[in-house]
């Protein structure tokens, strides 16, 4: 079945240091998407990527960092600039969001310990 | 500005009643694109329901009705007669034609359905 995956499922980091979140799927969608998930805020865009090897800062990019290198692949760097990094992160990509929407993976816990 | 507002933040149910999901938003944009999301507890969001800013035709799907209304710009969701299943974190969600396929997400509102 086609889909999204999102590794792991919960992370865990030690202040100061640098986690990398997978995001990987096998839709053959050219644009994806990372969001983050803070209550009651809603998702708010921190980069995309409409195809390989390009990508833009979204609404939150700051103390993040993404690649895009093969286009079944869009892993999402939280480095130690991000203050603020426990949330719940969520990948997403699609074919053309307008008509079609977006396909979201399961999401990623990350929390700072 | 372009944004969504989803005004009830957390909504409970007893099952069987019928509920409606408010949403409100603003864009510059006349051509976009509007869409409800539903996050179950287990946190993947799932596509609902799409439209576009030229067709107003209200949709049911089910249980579940959209009341899309361009003069008061609101898009709102309504679920007859609620099931546990339905409780979960619903997302109204826009993307204007000038976005570059960026949707931008409402706060979303927290449906609880009571047994």
């Amino acid at each position: 079945d086609g889909g999204i995956t999102q590794s792991p499922k919960y992370l865990f980091r030690k202040e100061g240091q640098n986690v990398t979140l997978s995001c990987e799927q096998n839709l053959n969608h050219d644009a994806m998407y990372w969001y983050r998930q803070d209550p009651g805020q809603g998702l708010r865009l921190i980069y995309y990527s409409q195809i390989v090897n390009d990508f833009q800062k979204g609404d939150i990019a700051e103390g993040y960092s993404v690649s895009r290198e093969k286009k079944e692949s869009f892993p999402l760097t939280v480095t130690s600039a991000q203050k603020n990094p426990t949330a719940f992160y969520l990948c997403a990509s699609s074919i053309d969001a307008k008509f079609y929407g977006y396909t979201f993976g399961s999401g990623t816990r990350l929390t700072v310990v | 500005a372009q944004k969504v507002t989803q005004a009830q933040t957390e909504i409970s149910v007893v099952e069987k009643e019928d509920v409606t999901l408010d949403c409100v938003y603003e864009t510059r944009d006349t051509t976009y694109y509007l869409f409800w999301y539903k996050q179950p507890p287990s946190g993947e969001l799932v596509f609902l329901i799409r439209r576009n800013s030229f067709d107003e035709q209200n949709e049911i799907s089910g249980r579940y009705s959209w009341n899309f209304q361009k003069s008061t710009s609101s898009f709102n969701f309504t679920i007859t007669a609620s099931q546990v299943v339905d409780s979960a974190v619903y997302f109204c969600a826009l993307c204007p034609k000038t976005s570059y396929d960026k949707v931008i997400f409402g706060p979303g509102t927290s449906l609880s359905v009571i047994p």
